[in-house]
């Protein structure tokens, strides 16, 4: 069966760091681009980031320089280093695999909650 | 960078047509992909590409798109559509990003 999923989340200072993993299973999560997706309580989609199959990564303006994505192929495990971390970071955090040829996110884990606060 | 705009809200009797739309520049390069999210749950694919539907989706799900503007039409909205709905693209403003609408919340009446 095809599977992610989320670990990591928890509550965290602001300033703080916090690594979150995504597991998949049914596939191999570095033959595909994988992406991570969150959601503030109670708001929308936002897209955080995507690491491509050859290895580069991007980010959204909001976490850039703060935020690492990363995976272990022998793990097929994907990351979300999330460092200096602020209020409006707190969201469920999805990871989410881009389907091959049109660039949908066709598999999406359970998510894992993140809040910053003091 | 991009963004895509949808309506708050959306309603619809039992057994109606319905179509959700979804508006960005982004969308005259890239097509739209929807997704449905109930409460508590992680959003599901159900339309991308021209007019695809995962395998497990109804066929009273389509896509369509025209333009600055893609729709979701659902043909026969059943009581376990009501949802939010998402739309999302590339981001065709130059970067290797993905923008979100900012979600439809359908009410099947």
């Amino acid at each position: 069966e095809v599977q992610l999923v989320e670990s990591g989340g928890g509550l965290i200072q602001p300033g703080g760091s916090l690594r979150l993993s995504c597991a998949a299973s049914g596939f191999t999560v570095s033959s595909n681009y994988m992406s991570w997706v969150r959601q503030a309580p109670g708001k929308g989609l936002e897209w955080v980031s995507v690491i491509y199959s050859g290895g580069s990564t991007y980010y959204a303006d909001s976490v850039k320089g703060r935020f690492t994505i990363s995976r272990d192929n022998s793990k097929n495990t994907l990351y979300l280093q999330m460092n200096s971390l602020r209020a409006e970071d707190t969201a469920v955090y999805y990871c989410a695999r881009v389907h091959t040829l049109q660039d949908a996110f066709d598999i999406w884990g359970q998510g894992t909650m993140v809040t910053v606060s003091s | 960078s991009s963004e895509l705009t949808q309506d708050p809200a959306v309603s619809v009797a039992l057994g109606q047509t319905v179509r959700i739309t979804c508006q960005g520049d982004s969308l005259r390069s890239y097509y739209a992909s929807w997704y449905q999210q109930k409460p508590g749950q992680a959003p599901v694919l159900v339309i991308y590409g021209k007019n695809n539907r995962p395998s497990g989706i109804p066929d009273r799900f389509s896509g369509s798109s025209s333009g600055n503007t893609a729709s979701l039409t659902i043909t026969g909205a059943q009581a376990e559509d009501e949802a939010d709905y998402y739309c999302n693209s590339r981001d065709s403003s130059g970067n290797p990003n993905w923008v979100f609408g900012g979600g439809t919340k359908l009410t099947v009446l």
